[in-house]
């Protein structure tokens, strides 16, 4: 089985502050990676993912998240935050071979003035 | 435009109703979940299915049923048997490739009185 635990419920930092938001996974077969990002009362979207290659995914707005294999981490950062990066983030792993999607319990990204 | 489209956004039932969330997507996918969110507590998978007429239980499935009688569609009923059904829920889909992201409805708010 697969399980996803982020380790942090809450993040605040002030605005143009780096930010890292981590995540931690165990699964006894290869995972694909995925981060997402939910703003108030809507619907998750796709913020990067990992498949296969090179080890550091980026977004286009200025996130990355880098896949260590050794740690089983797929921590997310970001050099400087804007206030419109306040939201959800969700860590997600799929197992190779299945149709299962297993979330993380999410972090919530506080932006201060 | 393609996706994936959940009604009603908010739903108000009385205790003891059976009441059925709907989710369609037109974006040709095989594999289409149910997650329920509470605050703190993230995503927990109820229900998916990979293909027609075929659906898996989750890990939180008691007090609730899917079908799945077409490719487009995943009904979830949340049943009086349900002990705690006020919560948000998100239907996703995804493509057959277990490399693929899932795509998210806007989500259900589901308040029961």
């Amino acid at each position: 089985a697969q399980s996803v635990t982020q380790l942090d419920s809450q993040v605040p930092v002030f605005e143009e502050a780096p930010v890292e938001l981590r995540c931690n996974y165990s699964s006894s077969v290869s995972v694909y990676l995925f981060w997402y990002v939910q703003y108030p009362n809507q619907g998750l979207q796709l913020l990067l993912k990992y498949l296969s290659g090179s080890t550091l995914v980026e977004s286009i707005n200025g996130f990355e998240a880098e896949f260590n294999k050794s740690q089983t981490s797929f921590h997310l950062r970001k050099p400087s935050v804007h206030i419109s990066d306040t939201a959800e983030y969700f860590c997600a792993v799929s197992p190779q071979g299945a149709q299962k999607l297993v979330f993380g319990q999410g972090t919530r990204l506080t932006i201060n003035p | 435009d393609g996706g994936i489209t959940q009604s009603p956004k908010y739903l108000f039932r009385k205790e003891g109703q059976n009441v059925t969330l709907s989710c369609e997507q037109n974006l040709n996918h095989d594999a289409m979940y149910w997650y329920r969110q509470d605050p703190g507590q993230g995503l927990r998978l109820i229900y998916y299915s990979q293909i027609v007429n075929d659906f898996q239980k989750g890990d939180i499935a008691e007090g609730y049923s899917v079908s799945r009688e077409k490719k487009e569609s995943f009904p979830l009923t949340v049943t009086s048997a349900q002990k705690n059904p006020t919560a948000f829920y998100l239907c996703a889909s995804r493509g057959r490739r277990q490399n693929t992201e899932a795509f998210f409805g806007q989500g259900t708010r589901l308040t029961v009185v």
